[in-house]
């Protein structure tokens, strides 16, 4: 069974602050995807990242990084200077790969509110 | 990206009554769409995948005669929930899979209020 655990359920920081959002997920596949969705108040999921088991390099995307450790069972996101509009409910997901790939494993979210 | 739309976007319904949700890719063909439902302050939790031109397979602890899912096409999966009661308000979102690339896109969810 898969099991994806964000620890932290809200995060409060203040504008241009940044801030990390830890994943850890469980998985006994050997090839499997890894997710981070953002849902803002509206309650539309943003795909923000889609990284595959074999693939550990980190990833940036202008403010948004991501760091993947397989040894740690880690797939942590970090939001650098962070502004209001980031305030959302952040998901880390899990999903098999390939023809499964659509059954996604989702954590329990984690609420950042940005203050301006 | 591709696209995938639901309607209605939001659906308030007596309780005995039935509701059907659809859900469309609107740029490509999936044979393989997923439902999945989130409760208010909760995270997503998938209820099934529906295939093309077969029968949907349900997750555990979903009844699969109170949320009957229909894929005619390999643009259009439905999702109807019979004879609805107040627990079944939820947001439903729901998913297509994109068979070239393996990538999920999600629909923008429909809001289900049972009064």
């Amino acid at each position: 069974a898969q099991k994806v655990t964000q620890a932290q359920t809200e995060i409060s920081v203040v504008e241009k602050e940044d801030v990390t959002l830890d994943c850890v997920y469980e998985t006994r596949d050997t090839t499997y995807y890894l997710f981070w969705y953002k849902q803002p108040p509206s309650g539309e999921l943003v795909f923000l990242i889609r990284r595959n088991s074999f693939d550990e390099q980190n990833e940036i995307s202008g403010r948004y990084s991501w760091n993947f450790q397989k040894s740690t069972s880690s797939f942590n996101f970090t939001i650098t200077a962070s502004q209001v509009v980031d305030s959302a409910v952040y998901f880390c997901a899990l999903s098999e790969a390939y023809t499964n790939a659509g059954k996604s494993t989702f954590g329990d979210g984690t609420t950042l509110t940005v203050k301006p | 990206g591709a696209v995938v739309s639901q309607h209605p976007s939001w659906v308030i319904c007596k309780s005995g009554t039935s509701v059907k949700i659809e859900c469309r890719s609107l740029d490509f063909q999936a044979t393989t769409m997923f439902w999945y439902r989130q409760f208010p302050k909760q995270s997503l939790m998938l209820m099934a995948t529906s295939n093309e031109g077969s029968k949907a397979t349900y997750e555990q602890g979903v009844e699969k005669d109170k949320f009957l899912i229909n894929h005619a096409s390999l643009t259009l999966s439905t999702l109807t929930v019979t004879s609805a009661h107040p627990e079944d308000s939820s947001f439903y979102i729901c998913s297509a899979l994109l068979a070239s690339s393996y990538e999920q896109y999600f629909g923008p969810g429909t809001r289900l209020t049972v009064t």
